[in-house]
């Protein structure tokens, strides 16, 4: 069974400024998905970026962008500019590629301060 | 253009008492879903759904029920509510059973308190 870590229960960070958050997972598929979910204080679950396990590129989106590491099995986005309207929880989540189900980590709440 | 709809958003509960949330989506996805959130635990999968007339359980499927007679309805049923079971609900949908390859969309969460 897959397992997906997020060790970071909370994180702040002031606008403008960068913040990374980490997700370890663990699986012996060797070609799977991965996602950064984003939830707001209006519980609205929001994919913010995804990542194909056989591409070696990192994903990026706007001011978010992904540092994929597929040996150490890790997984951080990276949240450049920030924003007040990134104050939410993030969600890392792992999905095999021939299967059915989104594997969630713990989350992490991040807070942007002005 | 209504995606995912929850209802009810708000719900309590007597201990022993049954109900079901209800789930809708309008975008003809095959892949329907549902998961609870508890503090320090992420989203954990109760049930799924690969299509009409097919599901099957997820991770922690025990006191509840589900079915899924169209493409677009995907109710979940509480037996017989226990206070362990107060948490947020979220139903999902995504166009194909192979979640890897499509984005799922989650409607607005219903918080069921159980007394």
């Amino acid at each position: 069974a897959q397992t997906v870590t997020q060790s970071q229960p909370e994180m702040s960070v002031q606008e403008a400024e960068t913040v990374t958050l980490s997700c370890t997972y663990d699986t012996s598929e060797n070609n799977y998905y991965l996602f950064w979910y984003k939830q707001p204080p209006s519980r609205q679950m929001i994919l913010v970026i995804r990542q194909e396990a056989y591409k070696q590129q990192n994903a990026t989106e706007n001011r978010f962008s992904v540092n994929f590491q597929k040996a150490a099995k890790s997984f951080s986005l990276k949240i450049s500019d920030s924003q007040l309207g990134d104050t939410a929880m993030y969600f890392c989540a792992f999905a095999e590629t021939s299967g059915s189900r989104l594997t969630f980590g713990e989350g992490t709440q991040l807070t942007v301060n002005p | 253009n209504a995606g995912v709809t929850q209802t009810p958003k708000f719900q309590v509960l007597k201990t022993g008492q049954s109900m079901t949330l209800q789930c809708a989506q309008d975008m003809n996805h095959e892949y329907m879903s549902w998961y609870r959130q508890d503090p320090g635990m992420g989203l954990r999968l109760i049930h799924y759904s690969v299509g009409a007339g097919i599901t099957d359980q997820g991770e922690v499927p025990n006191g509840y029920n589900v079915s899924r007679s169209t493409t677009e309805d995907f109710p979940l049923r509480l037996l017989s509510a226990a206070p362990s079971q107060t948490s947020v609900y979220f139903c999902a949908s995504s166009y194909s059973y192979r979640a890897a390859n499509t984005e799922a969309f989650f409607g607005q969460g219903t918080r069921l308190t159980v007394v």
